[in-house]
């Protein structure tokens, strides 16, 4: 299968501060990735949609204005946190839409994950 | 709008007994199913993927899951348990067009005895 890298793995930082998590396609092409969110014990919330060269779409209740999404190629996408507070702390997971093969095909293919930690 | 239901947050089952982990979708088209497995502190892997091929679907690690547009359930099998296949399994189902994000299942934790 596809492989989905994101960086980095872990990372703690201080309340009020941005963080960046990449999600990229190591050997793929991806139009759309997906972001999500997974609190301990919990499902996986989608995010938000990332579109390359558009604007991404975000799910109902997420403010976009606090988790931007930047799909800079087609094989790059990143999650700024900003001004992160406790409640952000998380576990975020990418995943990365492979249409090779055609629609009916299609798959996600998901990152490790990030696990923030907002003191 | 789609949806997905697992009826068990938790199974437990003894190593080389069979396993049964039951989903039950809610779609407005004919729906794409997929199973994933998530071991802890890793990442989500694809088990098996239902596109409207056959309604049986066999996967990875000797998981099968079979789709059955009756009962609008797509329940996990496996002959037998191994302890190396206790982890997180999510059933999930794919938006029908467009964006084809993926609904997540809350989630089942399989556990094995040795």
């Amino acid at each position: 299968g596809a492989v989905v890298s994101q960086h980095p793995s872990w990372v703690i930082c201080k309340s009020g501060t941005s963080v960046k998590i990449e999600c990229r396609s190591l050997d793929f092409q991806a139009t759309t990735m997906f972001w999500y969110r997974q609190f301990p014990k919990q499902s996986l919330m989608l995010m938000a949609t990332s579109n390359e060269g558009s604007k991404a779409t975000y799910e109902q209740g997420v403010e976009k204005d606090k988790f931007l999404i930047n799909h800079a190629s087609l094989t790059l996408s990143t999650l700024t946190v900003t001004s992160a507070h406790p409640e952000d702390s998380s576990f975020y997971i990418c995943s990365a839409r492979d249409r090779r093969g055609g629609e009916r095909l299609e798959t996600q293919y998901f990152g490790p994950g990030t696990r923030l930690l907002v003191l | 709008a789609q949806s997905v239901t697992q009826l068990d947050s938790h199974v437990s089952v003894s190593e080389g007994t069979p396993v049964l982990l039951r989903c039950n979708y809610s779609s407005s088209y004919s729906p794409s199913l997929f199973w994933y497995v998530q071991h802890p502190n890793k990442g989500l892997q694809l088990l098996l993927k239902y596109t409207s091929a056959a309604t049986l679907v066999k996967g990875i690690n000797g998981f099968e899951a079979e789709f059955k547009k009756s009962e609008t359930s797509f329940h996990l099998t496996k002959p037998s348990a191994h302890m190396s296949d206790a982890a997180e399994y999510f059933c999930v189902v794919s938006m029908d067009t467009g964006r084809r994000a993926l609904t997540f299942g809350s989630g089942t934790r399989l556990q094995v005895q040795p």
